[in-house]
């Protein structure tokens, strides 16, 4: 079984400012690792994942997030916010050979002036 | 290249009813795979098509059922509808099987109420 846990419900921040959304996932196999991005009445957009070798993966909006095994984590970061990142923010977990997305609970982001 | 479609966008059901959701996959795309959100949570995996053959299924009841066709198109069903079930329902396709790394590309959901 594997779970992921989202330890923040929201993320109030300014424009510009720098944002961390925190995910944590519990799984007893290799896992591949993801973030989704979900802008209000739309469905789930793929913003980055982990699928093997270097443990930072980067979009092509400035995210960013690296896998820590040790520490069963994979943060998403990014230096300076927009406006326009203001969405909901999911991370989620798929075992190696698992046909099924894991989700966390997710994370709103709210980007302010 | 068209991406994901599902249909319809918005539904209102009573308890008891039956209710058939449709997703078309995005070209080239052979897998196809359904998730519950309630409202406030994550999405929640309930099964997954491959081929046309039921290819993984996650904890929900029998009522829930599916259907893959020769074009890869898909149809969710849920028979005897109860409250829980209100949510937005959210069809997903990738190429491959669990096997494959392929990423999923989410069409924008149906929004399902049951009163």
């Amino acid at each position: 079984a594997q779970s992921v846990t989202q330890l923040d419900s929201q993320v109030p921040v300014f424009e510009e400012a720098p944002v961390e959304l925190r995910c944590n996932y519990s799984s007893s196999v290799s896992v591949y690792l993801f973030w989704y991005v979900q802008y209000p009445n739309q469905g789930l957009q793929l913003l980055l994942k982990y699928l093997s070798g270097s443990t930072l993966v980067e979009s092509i909006n400035g995210f960013e997030a690296e896998f820590n095994k040790s520490q069963t984590s994979f943060h998403l970061r990014k230096p300076s916010v927009h406006i326009s990142d203001t969405a909901e923010y999911f991370c989620a977990v798929r075992s190696r050979g698992a046909s099924k997305l894991t989700f966390g609970t997710g994370t709103r982001l709210q980007v302010t002036l | 290249e068209t991406g994901v479609t599902q249909s319809p966008t918005h539904l209102i059901k009573t308890r008891g009813q039956q209710v058939t959701l449709r997703c078309s996959s995005q070209s080239g795309h052979n897998t196809v795979s359904w998730y519950q959100q309630a409202l406030g949570q994550g999405p929640q995996f309930i099964f997954q098509y491959y081929r046309e053959e039921e290819n993984g299924r996650g904890n929900f009841p029998p009522r829930f059922s599916g259907l893959q066709f020769p074009n890869y198109s898909s149809e969710l069903n849920v028979n005897a509808l109860e409250l829980d079930d209100s949510a937005l329902y959210l069809c997903a396709s990738s190429s491959g099987t669990s096997g494959s790394t392929g990423e999923l590309f989410f069409g924008e959901g149906s929004r399902l109420t049951v009163l």
